[in-house]
Protein backbone atom coordinates (compact mmCIF):
# COMPACT_ATOMS: atom_id res chain seq x y z
CA UNK A 1 0.00 0.00 0.00
CA UNK A 2 0.64 3.82 -0.49
CA UNK A 3 1.81 5.50 1.92
CA UNK A 4 3.85 9.32 2.40
CA UNK A 5 5.09 10.59 5.71
CA UNK A 6 5.95 14.50 6.38
CA UNK A 7 8.74 14.05 9.21
CA UNK A 8 8.32 17.54 10.74
CA UNK A 9 4.63 18.93 11.63
CA UNK A 10 5.18 22.24 12.50
CA UNK A 11 8.29 24.51 10.77
CA UNK A 12 9.41 28.01 11.78
CA UNK A 13 11.05 30.25 9.45
CA UNK A 14 12.19 33.96 9.28
CA UNK A 15 10.85 36.00 6.20
CA UNK A 16 13.49 35.97 3.56
CA UNK A 17 15.38 32.63 4.74
CA UNK A 18 15.72 29.42 3.20
CA UNK A 19 12.91 26.79 3.19
CA UNK A 20 12.76 23.18 2.68
CA UNK A 21 10.07 20.65 3.52
CA UNK A 22 10.66 16.87 3.79
CA UNK A 23 8.66 13.99 2.34
CA UNK A 24 9.39 10.64 2.22
CA UNK A 25 6.85 7.96 -0.23
CA UNK A 26 6.25 4.71 -0.25
CA UNK A 27 4.71 2.86 -3.78
CA UNK A 28 5.22 -0.06 -5.42
CA UNK A 29 6.18 1.33 -8.81
CA UNK A 30 7.08 5.00 -10.50
CA UNK A 31 4.87 7.35 -8.33
CA UNK A 32 3.49 10.08 -9.32
CA UNK A 33 4.36 12.88 -6.71
CA UNK A 34 2.24 16.33 -5.59
CA UNK A 35 2.81 19.48 -3.18
CA UNK A 36 -0.33 21.10 -2.61
CA UNK A 37 -0.84 24.35 -0.12
CA UNK A 38 -3.55 25.10 2.02
CA UNK A 39 -4.25 28.39 3.23
CA UNK A 40 -6.30 28.80 6.50
CA UNK A 41 -9.87 27.78 5.85
CA UNK A 42 -9.28 27.41 2.19
CA UNK A 43 -8.90 24.29 -0.40
CA UNK A 44 -6.08 22.81 -1.56
CA UNK A 45 -3.68 24.20 -4.29
CA UNK A 46 -1.75 22.56 -6.14
CA UNK A 47 2.13 23.86 -5.88
CA UNK A 48 3.60 21.16 -8.41
CA UNK A 49 3.87 17.24 -9.56
CA UNK A 50 6.21 15.02 -10.82
CA UNK A 51 5.01 12.48 -12.75
CA UNK A 52 8.54 11.04 -14.94
CA UNK A 53 11.77 12.95 -16.91
CA UNK A 54 13.54 15.72 -14.94
CA UNK A 55 13.98 15.13 -11.07
CA UNK A 56 14.11 18.99 -10.44
CA UNK A 57 10.39 20.47 -10.63
CA UNK A 58 9.71 23.47 -10.79
CA UNK A 59 6.15 24.74 -9.57
CA UNK A 60 4.08 28.33 -8.57
CA UNK A 61 5.35 30.54 -6.50
CA UNK A 62 8.95 30.03 -6.74
CA UNK A 63 8.85 26.75 -5.15
CA UNK A 64 10.35 23.23 -6.38
CA UNK A 65 10.49 19.81 -5.42
CA UNK A 66 13.78 17.14 -6.02
CA UNK A 67 12.77 13.79 -6.37
CA UNK A 68 15.39 11.12 -5.01
CA UNK A 69 14.33 7.83 -5.92
CA UNK A 70 17.07 6.05 -3.76
CA UNK A 71 15.80 8.36 -0.63
CA UNK A 72 12.47 7.53 -1.42
CA UNK A 73 11.80 11.45 -0.68
CA UNK A 74 10.45 14.40 -2.84
CA UNK A 75 11.59 17.18 -0.69
CA UNK A 76 9.74 20.54 -1.16
CA UNK A 77 12.25 23.92 -1.24
CA UNK A 78 12.20 27.51 -1.80
CA UNK A 79 15.12 29.92 -1.62
CA UNK A 80 13.73 32.79 0.10
CA UNK A 81 10.37 32.77 2.02
CA UNK A 82 7.83 35.89 2.25
CA UNK A 83 5.46 36.02 5.12
CA UNK A 84 2.39 34.81 2.51
CA UNK A 85 3.55 31.61 2.17
CA UNK A 86 2.21 30.57 5.85
CA UNK A 87 0.31 27.57 5.64
CA UNK A 88 -0.07 23.85 5.76
CA UNK A 89 1.63 21.70 3.21
CA UNK A 90 0.56 18.38 2.01
CA UNK A 91 2.70 15.61 0.02
CA UNK A 92 0.84 13.07 -1.95
CA UNK A 93 1.47 10.19 -3.92
CA UNK A 94 -1.25 9.59 -6.35
CA UNK A 95 -2.56 6.57 -7.86
CA UNK A 96 -1.53 5.66 -11.45
CA UNK A 97 -5.12 4.30 -12.41
CA UNK A 98 -8.08 6.03 -10.73
CA UNK A 99 -5.52 9.20 -9.42
CA UNK A 100 -6.60 8.35 -5.54
CA UNK A 101 -4.42 10.82 -3.75
CA UNK A 102 -2.68 9.22 -0.49
CA UNK A 103 -1.69 11.97 1.91
CA UNK A 104 1.10 12.87 4.54
CA UNK A 105 0.27 14.19 7.83
CA UNK A 106 0.64 17.86 6.38
CA UNK A 107 3.69 20.25 7.62
CA UNK A 108 2.55 24.18 9.17
CA UNK A 109 4.71 26.79 8.32
CA UNK A 110 5.15 29.75 10.50
CA UNK A 111 6.68 32.67 8.95
CA UNK A 112 8.32 35.38 11.48
CA UNK A 113 8.76 38.86 9.82
CA UNK B 1 -15.63 29.45 -14.11
CA UNK B 2 -16.38 28.09 -10.69
CA UNK B 3 -14.32 24.71 -10.92
CA UNK B 4 -15.28 22.75 -7.99
CA UNK B 5 -18.27 23.58 -5.77
CA UNK B 6 -19.29 22.33 -2.39
CA UNK B 7 -22.52 22.74 -0.38
CA UNK B 8 -23.22 23.90 1.78
CA UNK B 9 -19.65 25.39 3.54
CA UNK B 10 -20.56 24.83 7.16
CA UNK B 11 -23.02 22.28 8.91
CA UNK B 12 -24.07 21.82 12.43
CA UNK B 13 -25.62 18.06 12.95
CA UNK B 14 -26.81 16.45 15.68
CA UNK B 15 -25.86 12.60 16.13
CA UNK B 16 -28.10 10.40 14.28
CA UNK B 17 -29.48 13.40 12.05
CA UNK B 18 -28.81 12.81 8.09
CA UNK B 19 -27.28 14.68 5.81
CA UNK B 20 -26.17 15.59 1.91
CA UNK B 21 -23.11 17.06 0.84
CA UNK B 22 -23.13 18.38 -2.63
CA UNK B 23 -20.14 18.39 -4.76
CA UNK B 24 -20.69 20.32 -8.11
CA UNK B 25 -17.90 20.44 -11.04
CA UNK B 26 -18.26 22.55 -14.40
CA UNK B 27 -15.11 20.63 -15.93
CA UNK B 28 -16.60 17.97 -17.65
CA UNK B 29 -14.25 16.02 -15.59
CA UNK B 30 -14.92 12.20 -15.05
CA UNK B 31 -13.04 11.13 -11.90
CA UNK B 32 -14.37 12.76 -8.33
CA UNK B 33 -13.28 12.21 -5.38
CA UNK B 34 -14.31 12.42 -1.70
CA UNK B 35 -12.08 12.91 0.75
CA UNK B 36 -12.03 14.13 4.85
CA UNK B 37 -9.18 16.17 6.54
CA UNK B 38 -8.45 15.69 10.28
CA UNK B 39 -5.89 17.57 12.44
CA UNK B 40 -2.21 15.75 12.29
CA UNK B 41 -4.05 12.98 9.57
CA UNK B 42 -3.75 14.55 6.28
CA UNK B 43 -6.69 13.77 3.90
CA UNK B 44 -8.54 10.41 3.47
CA UNK B 45 -10.13 9.19 0.20
CA UNK B 46 -13.73 8.17 1.24
CA UNK B 47 -15.27 7.17 -1.60
CA UNK B 48 -14.35 8.06 -5.30
CA UNK B 49 -15.88 7.83 -8.79
CA UNK B 50 -14.24 7.41 -12.44
CA UNK B 51 -17.39 8.10 -14.25
CA UNK B 52 -21.12 8.55 -14.19
CA UNK B 53 -23.07 6.21 -12.55
CA UNK B 54 -20.52 4.46 -10.81
CA UNK B 55 -18.54 4.47 -7.13
CA UNK B 56 -16.27 3.00 -5.22
CA UNK B 57 -14.67 3.09 -1.67
CA UNK B 58 -11.85 4.35 -0.16
CA UNK B 59 -9.33 4.28 2.76
CA UNK B 60 -12.21 5.26 5.07
CA UNK B 61 -15.69 4.34 3.69
CA UNK B 62 -17.66 3.31 6.85
CA UNK B 63 -20.80 5.27 7.80
CA UNK B 64 -21.09 7.06 4.31
CA UNK B 65 -22.67 6.34 0.98
CA UNK B 66 -22.25 8.32 -2.18
CA UNK B 67 -23.95 8.91 -5.14
CA UNK B 68 -22.98 9.90 -9.44
CA UNK B 69 -26.06 10.29 -11.04
CA UNK B 70 -25.09 13.09 -13.14
CA UNK B 71 -21.49 13.74 -14.16
CA UNK B 72 -20.98 17.05 -12.82
CA UNK B 73 -22.48 16.13 -9.46
CA UNK B 74 -20.74 13.86 -6.85
CA UNK B 75 -23.12 13.45 -3.38
CA UNK B 76 -21.88 12.45 -0.27
CA UNK B 77 -24.13 11.28 2.27
CA UNK B 78 -24.21 10.34 6.05
CA UNK B 79 -27.37 8.60 6.72
CA UNK B 80 -26.62 8.30 11.06
CA UNK B 81 -24.19 11.27 11.85
CA UNK B 82 -21.65 10.57 14.38
CA UNK B 83 -19.53 12.74 16.38
CA UNK B 84 -16.51 11.08 15.15
CA UNK B 85 -17.58 12.19 11.34
CA UNK B 86 -16.71 16.02 12.55
CA UNK B 87 -14.25 16.84 9.95
CA UNK B 88 -13.68 18.99 6.96
CA UNK B 89 -14.81 17.70 3.87
CA UNK B 90 -13.15 18.34 0.60
CA UNK B 91 -14.50 17.19 -3.00
CA UNK B 92 -11.76 17.24 -6.19
CA UNK B 93 -12.28 16.12 -9.71
CA UNK B 94 -10.17 15.28 -12.56
CA UNK B 95 -9.66 14.49 -16.07
CA UNK B 96 -8.40 10.77 -15.77
CA UNK B 97 -6.46 9.22 -12.87
CA UNK B 98 -2.56 9.02 -12.59
CA UNK B 99 -0.66 12.08 -14.64
CA UNK B 100 -3.76 14.40 -14.11
CA UNK B 101 -3.81 16.33 -11.04
CA UNK B 102 -7.11 17.44 -9.17
CA UNK B 103 -8.74 20.66 -8.61
CA UNK B 104 -10.40 20.11 -4.85
CA UNK B 105 -13.47 22.46 -3.68
CA UNK B 106 -13.27 24.77 -0.99
CA UNK B 107 -14.36 22.38 1.84
CA UNK B 108 -17.44 21.85 4.14
CA UNK B 109 -16.68 22.11 7.74
CA UNK B 110 -19.08 19.57 9.71
CA UNK B 111 -19.60 19.08 13.09
CA UNK B 112 -21.83 16.46 14.81
CA UNK B 113 -22.36 17.20 18.39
Amino acid sequence: AQSVTQPDIHITVSEGASLELRCNYSYGATPYLFWYVQSPGQGLQLLLKYFSGDTLVQGIKGFEAEFKRSQSSFNLRKPSVHWSDAAEYFCAVGDASYGKLTFGQGTILTVHP
Amino acid sequence: NAGVTQTPKFRVLKTGQSMTLLCAQDMNHEYMYWYRQDPGMGLRLIHYSVGEGTTAKGEVPDGYNVSRLKKQNFLLGLESAAPSQTSVYFCASSYSGGRVSAFFGQGTRLTVV
